[in-house]
């Protein structure tokens, strides 16, 4: 089955930073890519979808791009409640597949 | 306003079953594929099971193969997760999901909507 990777799997960064996370698929997805936020205890948050698409009301700092295997997600400006886990997420088929997930942290 | 609302959860000893319910309300339920995700403590996400809207085509993780049962009830606006075999790997809090995009026949696996999730730990 395709796999997604994520890197980092964790970052520390200050408030007004920008800051990138990258997925990679090991086969080509064309844009069929997602990206989900996770705050502790709470459930995933549909973000992006189709790589670059803003879900409606997610803030215009967080950015999507890519397409094929290496897709990033960008947060323009961190704010303190973008404190969370980030998963991208593969559905061009069955079976969906998750990245392992990346955990922004504020310095 | 979408609404998703697990139920069933709780403590299980490996081998046994537990069905887990998913009622919905705010959309029409019928006209949209649905799914369930877990996520064992601490870790990442892990999708489970797949059902179109009409009920007809369904899809399973090979960790669950056999073991588990997804379904519908579009009469009730719910959704059902017979589990079976039950295996201590299988602790995690699911959560019930919902496609983006209608799909009487297909999936899309594009979740736009998620339930709160129910804890089931398998343990003796």
């Amino acid at each position: 089955d395709l796999q997604m990777t994520q890197s980092p799997s964790s970052l520390s960064a200050s408030v007004g930073d920008r800051v990138t996370i990258t997925c990679r698929a090991s086969q080509g997805i064309s844009n069929y890519l997602a990206w989900y936020q996770q705050k502790p205890g709470k459930a995933p948050k549909l973000l992006i979808y189709a790589a670059s698409t803003l879900q409606s009301g997610v803030p215009s700092r967080f950015s999507g791009s890519g397409s094929g295997t290496v897709f990033t997600l960008t947060i323009s400006s961190l704010q303190p409640e973008d404190v969370a886990t980030y998963f991208c997420q593969k559905y061009n088929s069955a079976p969906p597949a998750f990245g392992q997930g990346t955990k922004v942290e504020l310095k | 306003e979408v609404q998703l609302l697990e139920s069933g959860g709780g403590l299980v000893q490996p081998g046994g079953s537990l069905r887990l319910s998913c009622a919905a309300s705010g959309f029409t339920f019928s006209s949209y594929a649905m799914s369930w995700v877990r996520q064992a403590p601490g870790k990442g996400l892990e999708w489970v099971s797949s059902i179109s809207g009409s009920g007809v085509s369904t899809y399973y993780a090979d960790s669950v193969k056999g073991r588990f049962t997804i379904s519908r009830d579009n009469s009730k606006n719910t959704l059902y997760l017979q589990m079976n075999s039950l295996r201590a790997e299988d602790t995690a809090v699911y959560y019930c999901a919902k496609d983006q995009s209608t799909g009487t026949w297909q999936v899309e696996l594009l979740f736009d909507s998620w339930g709160q999730g129910t804890l089931v730990t398998v343990s003796s």
